[in-house]
């Protein structure tokens, strides 16, 4: 079953550094997310992504943030200097909404851990 | 920001038994989902409701688009030591729209 990858599994910063979270959505999907879940707490969206720019953003996603998709298979988060409240999990997402067979369901990524020291 | 409002926080059940846990909003939406959370893992999404008042099943679990859109609940029938981790409520106004998580159910069972 096609699946949603994500790399690094884990990624370890110093605080001001600049990270790069990378994805590989599933291969016939249009719309492309970012979430965020800090350690015990809930899932929160970050940004989407469509027809090579954001649909929508939430009030986290801010100047700091980035995303690119480089290619017609990778969607990168970047995130230019890291702060510590950035450390959380990260969870790339993609949809096939659009497509005949939609389902309309978003289908998660494992997640990168991020440490920001 | 929308809140979803998930109970219980945790549960400790003893394994063969049901378990029940729900979820409210203040708002209306078209789309109501649970998904279970392993640890370390992303989210699995488990059922999804279109329609208000709709009942889906999968297996050993149920869950209910409330009537008035503003509520759903998950039922598990049966629980067995893999039913083990974090439930979520979400919501979405559908399509390619964004999903809302719930602050999530811990389910623990007791072989």
């Amino acid at each position: 079953e096609p699946e949603v990858t994500q790399t690094p599994s884990h990624q370890v910063t110093q605080m001001g550094q600049e990270v790069i979270l990378r994805c590989v959505p599933i291969s016939n999907h249009l719309y492309f997310y970012w979430y965020r879940q800090i350690l015990g707490q809930k899932v929160e969206f970050l940004v989407s992504f469509y027809n090579n720019e954001i649909s929508e953003k939430s009030e986290i996603f801010d100047d700091q943030f980035s995303v690119e998709r480089p290619d017609g298979s990778n969607f990168t988060l970047k995130i230019r200097s890291t702060k510590l409240e950035d450390s959380a999990m990260y969870f790339c997402a993609s949809s096939d909404w659009l497509a005949l067979t939609s389902t309309d369901t978003q289908y998660f990524g494992p997640g990168t851990r991020l440490t920001v020291l | 920001g929308q809140q979803l409002n998930q109970s219980p926080q945790s549960m400790f059940i003893q394994e063969g038994e049901d378990v029940s846990m729900n979820c409210t909003s203040s708002s209306i939406f078209n789309t109501w989902l649970w998904y279970k959370q392993d640890p370390g893992e992303g989210p699995v999404l488990l059922i999804a409701l279109y329609k208000a008042g709709e009942l889906t099943s999968n297996g050993r679990l149920t869950a209910q688009f409330g009537i008035t859109r503003k509520d759903s609940f998950l039922n598990i029938s049966a629980s067995i030591p893999s039913d083990v981790g974090i439930y979520f409520c979400a919501v979405t106004s559908g399509g390619y729209q964004k999903v809302t998580f719930g602050t999530g159910t811990k389910l623990q069972v007791i072989p």
